[in-house]
């Protein structure tokens, strides 16, 4: 059963933690995203990564930190220096110069 | 970074009629993507248009691109009630491997 999975659906975080959402994919896609969406809003991308071990920062990656050991898998960190990170955090992958392919989210909240 | 925008934000119809919603962006794009995104989930990719094609069909979905005017359109026929969702176009640019996306377009279908 090929597709993208992100754990865990909800994650609630307190101040001054540092949290990490798990992104997995079984589609072999050389490149995998990070993007974060706020109420009535598109995406904005986070963090990307075109091959394994390189990532390069997106828009928004202050506060952010990724890592890409493994070619299935693309964590991102949420440290606590990101000031406002209550949002809905979606991951996708895709070969390049195609159609992404997006897991189900991870609804973020700040306690 | 270059975003599409789309227009109208949101729309309200009856079951059976059509649905047009625009997108325009600033720069040359390498291909233009539409998605859907049910309430609460990850994004599904529907029509991908590459910047030398000016019209694809997908089922009920018909997309069309005007590269001179940089505006795209994607036309669905037929609504139906599962087709309540808010859409979003994305455009990638050339040598970019990356999208921006636009807010998003609510469309309401009524039974």
């Amino acid at each position: 059963d090929g597709g993208i999975t992100q754990s865990p659906k909800y994650l609630f975080r307190k101040e001054g933690q540092n949290v990490t959402l798990s992104c997995e994919q079984n589609l072999n896609h050389d490149a995998m995203y990070w993007y974060r969406q706020d109420p009535g809003q598109g995406l904005r991308l986070i963090y990307y990564s075109q091959i394994v071990n390189d990532f390069q920062k997106g828009d928004i990656a202050e506060g952010y930190s990724v890592s890409r050991e493994k070619k299935e898998s693309f964590p991102l960190t949420v440290t606590s220096a990101q000031k406002n990170p209550t949002a809905f955090y979606l991951c996708a992958s895709s070969m390049p110069y195609n159609e992404q392919f997006f897991g189900p989210g991870t609804r973020l909240t700040v306690l | 970074s270059q975003q599409g925008e789309e227009d109208p934000q949101a729309l309200s119809i009856q079951e059976g009629e059509n649905a047009t919603m625009n997108c325009s962006y600033k720069t040359s794009i390498n291909n233009l993507q539409w998605y859907r995104q049910n309430s609460g989930r990850g994004l599904v990719h529907l029509i991908l248009i590459r910047s030398n094609e000016r019209e694809k069909h997908s089922g009920r979905l018909r997309v069309t691109l005007d590269t001179s005017k940089k505006s795209s359109s994607l036309l669905i026929t037929a609504s139906r009630a599962a087709d309540t969702a808010s859409y979003f176009c994305a455009t990638e640019l050339y040598g970019n491997n990356r999208l921006a996306f636009g807010k998003g377009n609510q469309v309401v279908v009524i039974p």
